[in-house]
């Protein structure tokens, strides 16, 4: 399966600010995820990054809040924007490697918000 | 929408067999995926269903029944690191042909000495 290197591992940011988590992988994957894994809770997702267009949104996360970048078919970034403390979390990058493939997940970004 | 139900918690004893249950309810389904997850890590992919039965990986199985929009996880021979949470995972296919997965809440599984 396909190697999945995320950065920053984790971060403590100040309020009002921003922060752009970084996924990158080691090979050409169709689908590239992005999750959010509040405390204590499962995964939720937060958008499919399309490569060379816009993201596609789950309900309750707006591009202005989560913009999402996926320039070509082995990196992406999701930028969480003015930051509140309910943005603490963990966020996931994840790939298919193809549509019958099962997801696999980066160690993930833990975000805390003072 | 999509609907996945699990037990929040479970207690089994180590050397012993427990069965974790997933009922699910959505269209478009596409297939169900077991992962496992310790504190503070990523989850880990276990297994995964598409037809219906059972599906062996060594010391754990995963069984589906589609028209009752049921599986289950079995953990054979319980390690006290198989101590985690056991998401239960459906992928479903949107109008415009792509896949989306959506979580379950996650078991919390405690392996006990």
């Amino acid at each position: 399966s396909a190697v999945i290197s995320q950065k920053p591992s984790r971060d403590i940011c100040q309020r009002g600010t921003s922060l752009t988590i970084q996924c990158q992988v080691d090979s050409q994957v169709t689908m590239m995820f992005w999750y959010r894994q509040q405390p204590g809770q499962s995964l939720t997702l937060i958008a499919t990054a399309n490569q060379g267009s816009e993201a596609t949104y789950e309900s309750g996360f707006v591009i202005d809040k989560f913009p999402i970048s996926r320039p070509n078919l082995t990196f992406s970034t999701l930028t969480v924007s003015n930051m509140s403390p309910e943005d603490s979390s963990i966020y996931l990058c994840s790939v298919m490697d193809r549509e019958d493939s099962p997801l696999h997940f980066g160690n993930g970004t833990r975000l805390t918000v003072t | 929408g999509q609907n996945i139900d699990q037990p929040t918690e479970m207690t089994a004893t180590e050397g012993a067999i427990v069965q974790i249950n997933c009922t699910y309810q959505t269209s478009g389904f596409n297939g169900l995926f077991w992962y496992q997850q310790h504190a503070g890590e990523a989850p880990t992919f276990l297994s995964y269903n598409v037809l219906d039965g059972l599906e062996e990986k060594g010391r754990f199985s995963s069984f589906l029944s589609r028209s009752k929009g049921y599986s289950y996880l079995l953990l054979k021979e319980l390690q006290m690191k198989d101590s985690a949470s056991y998401l239960c995972a459906v992928r479903f296919r949107w109008g415009g042909g792509a896949d989306g997965l959506t979580f379950g809440k996650g078991t919390h599984l405690i392996i006990q000495p």
